[in-house]
């Protein structure tokens, strides 16, 4: 009965490579969002989608491409890894109607080395 | 532009200890919402509460409580009698109210408060 799912939760690759996260929301909701916390702990906003259209790219290199085929899903691909890119990737979803708090997914640990 | 301040970085407390953490907002929006969110050890984001801009009214929740002062722009969290499964990382947030052409409703975080209760 998970809320938001991602796959996978750890994700340990090479500089270079290429690499997939998978986020799927079962709340219904029409709004999603990619966030980046590094290190220090701090979250930020990376990307937001309404009804799987990309409202908003929040200065995130070109290396980083969202894709949302249904307004349930919402994958984040990212080319030619970075040792930067080292991070915890959450999605989130929102509610509508006066229900505005974003559930998390757990989050993928992404390592490069 | 929107900010949040979380300038405690870290709190050290023994079990059964009352605990505040605190928020301090910035926005030119009228209308807005406020967060907190725990992340426990591993690693999760729990939602814990949220308020709106309009509705200053304090909230209790068991142990839990908010104070929202809309005149200084904070939104204070209080643990009441800490327990040792209080230990996490918290995060305030601010985010437009609505989903528009405009605004994502995106969250601003805080830099989180790392909360150590010890037994």
């Amino acid at each position: 009965d998970t809320a938001v799912s991602q796959t996978p939760k750890y994700l340990v690759t090479q500089m270079g490579n290429d690499k997939s996260i998978k986020c799927e929301q079962n709340l219904g909701h029409d709004t999603m969002y990619w966030y980046k916390q590094d290190s220090k702990k701090f979250l930020k906003i990376m990307f937001s989608y309404n009804n799987k259209e990309l409202i908003i790219n929040e200065t995130v290199p070109n290396r980083f491409s969202p894709k949302s085929p249904d307004k349930a899903h919402l994958n984040l691909h990212i080319n030619s890894l970075e040792l930067g890119d080292s991070a915890v990737y959450f999605c989130a979803s929102r509610g509508a109607g006066g229900f505005y708090e974003q559930y998390f997914g757990p989050g993928t640990r992404l390592t490069v080395t | 532009a929107q900010k949040v301040t979380q300038a405690q970085t870290e709190i050290s407390v023994v079990e059964k200890e009352d605990v505040t953490l605190d928020c301090v907002y910035e926005t030119r929006d009228t209308t807005y919402y406020l967060f907190w969110y725990k992340q426990p050890p591993s690693g999760e984001l729990v939602f814990l509460i949220r308020r709106n801009s309009f509705d200053e009214q304090n909230e209790i929740s068991g142990r839990y409580s908010w104070n929202f002062q809309k005149s200084t722009s904070s939104f204070n969290f209080t643990i009441t009698a800490s327990q040792v499964v209080d230990s996490a990382v918290y995060f305030c947030a601010l985010s437009d109210l609505e989903v528009s052409s405009s605004n994502t409703g995106k969250l601003i975080f805080g830099q989180g408060t790392t909360l150590q209760v010890k037994p």
